[in-house]
């Protein structure tokens, strides 16, 4: 079975520095898709990354990049130039075709001023 | 509609009532998910539907839960018998397809007394 782990429950940055959030996953599948999602203290969760596992290349999204090791299985999220309103809680999520969307347990990021 | 819309936003009920929850999907998209979301943690996966069938049922915690969808449109997840360990937020998310981005609701908060 397919799994998510995100070894991170809480971390800390000081506003402006870069902090790189840990994501694993376990699957025997070749073609998948994985996400980070945001959750800030509104509750609604917020695409923040999508990269195609098929891609070769990470994804990035303004102060958002993605480092997508497809043979470790790993998929960790940099944040640079931190900012406060990046507070949130951060999951890690993968998707193989027809099947249900697997998240991880979260991190959650505080962003010191 | 312009994003999912679900229905109670927060829901107050007693020990042993039923509770139905509402997800109102983006027009057109064919996969539409549920997750819990209890205080500060992760998104456990209930079910998930592909237009009207649920090809997934085993995140369902017990047979109080049940779901449905009609239409390829709207869902309603419905909980028998209410207990205090289903207080938690529901959350409904849908997509076009597989792999494309998922865009989750604001949630609706159970709280169960």
């Amino acid at each position: 079975a397919q799994t998510v782990t995100q070894s991170q429950p809480e971390m800390s940055v000081q506003e402006a520095e870069t902090v790189t959030l840990s994501c694993t996953y376990d699957t025997s599948e070749s073609d998948y898709y994985l996400f980070w999602y945001k959750q800030p203290p509104s509750r609604q969760m917020i695409l923040v990354i999508r990269q195609e596992a098929y891609k070769q290349q990470n994804a990035t999204e303004n102060r958002f990049s993605v480092n997508f090791q497809k043979a470790a299985k790993s998929f960790s999220l940099k944040i640079s130039d931190s900012q406060l309103g990046d507070a949130a809680m951060y999951f890690c999520a993968y998707d193989y075709r027809d099947d249900k969307i697997i998240f991880g347990k979260g991190t959650r990021l505080h962003i010191l001023p | 509609g312009a994003g999912v819309s679900q229905s109670p936003s927060n829901k107050v009920t007693e020990k042993g009532k039923d509770v139905e929850l509402r997800c109102d999907p983006i027009s057109g998209h064919t996969a539409l998910y549920w997750y819990r979301q209890s205080l500060g943690q992760g998104l456990e996966f209930l079910i998930y539907f592909q237009g009207n069938s649920a090809p997934d049922k085993s995140g369902l915690p017990s047979d109080r839960f049940s779901a449905e969808r009609t239409g390829g449109s709207v869902s309603t997840l419905t909980i028998q018998r209410t207990q205090q360990e289903d207080s938690a937020v529901y959350l409904c998310a849908s997509s076009t397809t597989v792999g494309n981005t998922i865009y989750f609701g604001e949630g609706s908060w159970l709280t169960v007394v």
